[in-house]
């Protein structure tokens, strides 16, 4: 595709359960990121691959946070056990490059009850 | 990563120059400085990045000052679609270094 694709764009999950969120990057984009955004805030680091491998995952705020990139191109980021406050919007960025532009996709809104 | 500090909102008419403050004054060296903005419901979007000299594309244009401490973000001639979030970003150019971190930004409303 064009650009980095996001799915789904919306997820409502009752606290407690687990959700999937995937991010199809720009074809051959070797980098990958994952923000958080909470409502009104900028962008907050999550996660970061170089291909397949995941080189900081520093900004995971729990255990419950876990995202994989396995063939170095789809990712997707796995929260278990979901809270309140997991309640934002996760963007994905790809870029072609290890230090280059970064181009997002539009987000998944990810809504906890 | 240098700090960045945005006014957090600022009005521009349509068809004028919107200029965008940012400052930067702990910026190193190695540090770029990166725009990017964000419309309402949607991703943010890459404007430009500069190190030393002032920079320009189809876009907008970044005049950074010579001890690099501030710089400036130009749109040109602002219409209804640059209303945005727009984020100054300092970023370490280095193989160790590679996520962008956000503040809080500066909403830009152009008026009709």
């Amino acid at each position: 595709g064009a650009g980095v694709s996001q799915s789904p764009r919306y997820k409502v999950a009752k606290r407690g359960q687990d959700v999937a969120l995937r991010c199809d990057p720009i074809s051959g984009h070797v980098s990958l990121f994952w923000y958080q955004q909470a409502l009104g805030q900028g962008p907050e680091f999550l996660t970061y691959f170089q291909n397949e491998a995941q080189l900081d995952k520093s900004g995971l705020p729990s255990d419950r946070f876990f995202a994989e990139r396995p063939e170095g191109s789809v990712s997707t980021l796995k929260i278990q056990r979901t809270q309140q406050e997991d309640s934002a919007v996760y963007l994905c960025a790809s870029s072609e490059l290890a230090i280059g532009e970064l181009f997002f996709g539009e987000g998944s809104r990810l809504t906890v009850l | 990563d240098a700090k960045t500090t945005q006014p957090p909102s600022m009005d521009c008419a349509e068809g004028r120059a919107a200029n965008l403050p940012c400052n930067h004054s702990t910026i190193s060296g190695n540090e770029y400085v990166y725009w990017y903005r964000q419309i309402h419901s949607q991703g943010p979007q890459y404007i430009i990045h500069g190190l030393k000299n002032n920079e320009t594309n189809e876009m907008a244009s970044l005049i950074i000052t010579e001890d690099r401490k501030s710089s400036t973000l130009i749109l040109p001639h602002a219409t209804l679609r640059d209303t945005a979030v727009y984020y100054c970003i300092v970023r370490l150019f280095s193989g160790s270094a590679r996520q962008l971190t956000f503040g809080s930004g500066t909403q830009l409303t152009v008026l009709p």
